[in-house]
């Protein structure tokens, strides 16, 4: 049973680069795409962007200016950059993978809170 | 800018059935779109129940089903339990490695 875990800081101040990491343990990284999704506080679901084994990424248009997703296989470790945050960037980030060749996001992260703010 | 729509909330006796729809803005929902539907309880991550418009991932109960209905998804729960208070997320593949979520359905039973 695949397991990913997200880890970074918790408090980012406005105008800095969120930096998270997802780890992933019981399964292969290859062969799969993998998603970071985030949830403001008592708002829905936003998928931010997706990373192929391969490196390849696709990333929300909304977004895409101020994301890099990439991919460390040696590490089993896939990450988000996400520059010149603001207090709408405050949310709970949860990574996933893609099963179903990238149309199922069949495991996902416990999710970690991260604030922005001064 | 596409947009996928659901019902904000939606309420269901406990024994009773209920469909909650996924739309788009623009355009109908096929298979091609490959819906799936997600349960996200308070503080928990959430689960994807089914996904390629009608798959049970592994483990769902079967009281759980999937379909095209008319120009949307459709998310059908036949004998509603406590435990189905959720929110409830549909997310469809754009195509180009995009994935658009709807922004969810309130269920409550009651």
């Amino acid at each position: 049973q695949v397991q990913l875990q997200e880890s970074g800081p918790g408090l980012v101040k406005p105008s800095e680069t969120l930096s998270l990491t997802c780890t992933v343990s019981g399964g292969s990284i290859n062969s799969y795409y993998w998603s970071w999704i985030r949830q403001p506080p008592g708002k829905g679901l936003e998928w931010i962007g997706s990373v192929y084994y391969s490196g390849s990424t696709s990333y929300n248009p909304s977004l895409k200016s101020r994301i890099t997703i990439s991919i460390d296989t040696s590490r089993k470790q896939f990450s988000l950059k996400l520059s010149s945050v603001t207090a709408a960037d405050t949310a709970v980030y949860f990574c996933a993978r893609l099963g179903g060749s990238g149309t199922n996001f069949d495991s996902w992260g416990q999710g970690i809170l991260v604030t922005v703010s001064s | 800018q596409t947009v996928v729509t659901q019902e904000p909330s939606f309420s269901v006796s406990p024994g009773g059935t209920v469909t909650l729809t996924c739309g788009l803005s623009s355009g109908s929902v096929s298979a091609t779109y490959y819906p799936s539907w997600c349960q996200q309880t308070p503080g928990q991550a959430p689960r994807t129940l089914i996904y390629s418009t009608n798959t049970r991932s592994s483990g769902v109960p079967d009281r759980f089903s999937g379909s095209i209905l008319g120009n949307k998804a459709a998310l059908t729960i036949t004998g509603a339990q406590a435990d189905d208070e959720s929110d409830y997320y549909c997310v469809l593949y754009m195509g180009s490695g995009i994935s658009l979520f709807g922004g969810g359905t309130k269920l409550t039973v009651l």
